[in-house]
């Protein structure tokens, strides 16, 4: 079982827009930033977000995060075929002393 | 080019041990932390612990305490994970990321391609 909450899958029609949430606890989430990560079919994972809703250099402006309290959120608008893909939240967790990382959400583009 | 490069796939035994390797290059190798994550077929991410390439000092996640030894060789810029007494539900994809820090704000912003390593008998 994962610390972090994500649904396991979502789905959307190309070019519309699609919301992926992440949900936490105050020793995570709640007090430590949130970083997203995309993960292509039998690739490494690589950095979506960071600080909860910075995009970093060559990430595409269609990802955006967001946080409100112990949940955060991923959000892809004018979804294309090649974001299918697994994504994940991360945190860093205070009572743990440690990373956690949501379950992941495989995201199918109809 | 800044990346970092992970040893091939390994098959052991249960009750052997793995050592994965890391190699960092394009960058300053003792600049940034290495952390390890392994992620088993089909399921989330699962992170092992930290290694400070420029001290050698070592955070491990509880579940893994006792089982894995983190290492480095500054020498060749390469990272070392190894994992003791391996159990079939060790099998899993390892991963090693570089962890940047900038004040309060810390993420993952270069990952290895991952190594799998399968226990089997």
């Amino acid at each position: 079982q994962s610390v972090l909450t994500q649904p396991p899958s979502v789905s959307e029609a190309p070019r519309q827009r699609v919301t992926i949430s992440c949900s936490g606890s105050s020793s995570n989430i709640g007090n430590n930033a949130v970083s997203w990560y995309q993960q292509l079919p039998g690739k490494a994972p690589k950095l979506l977000i960071f600080y909860d809703d910075l995009l970093p250099s060559g990430v595409s402006d269609r990802f955006s995060g967001s946080k409100s309290d112990t949940s955060a959120s991923l959000a892809i608008s004018g979804l294309q075929s090649e974001d299918e893909a697994d994504y994940f939240c991360a945190a860093w967790d205070d009572s743990l002393n440690g990373w956690v990382f949501g379950g992941g959400t495989k995201l199918t583009v109809l | 080019q800044v990346q970092l490069v992970q040893s091939g796939a390994e098959v052991k035994k249960p009750g052997a041990s793995v050592k994965v390797s890391c190699k960092a290059s394009g960058y300053t190798f003792s600049s940034y932390e290495i952390n390890w994550v392994r992620q088993a077929t089909g399921q989330g991410l699962e992170w092992m612990g930290w290694m400070s390439p420029n001290s050698g000092s070592t955070v491990y996640a509880q579940k893994f305490q006792g089982r894995v030894t983190m290492t480095r060789s500054t020498s060749i810029s390469t990272a070392y994970m190894e994992l003791s007494s391996l159990m079939s539900e060790d099998t899993a994809v390892y991963y090693c990321a570089r962890l940047l820090i900038t004040g309060t704000i810390r993420y993952f912003d270069l990952w290895g391609r991952g190594t799998l390593v399968t226990v089997s008998s």
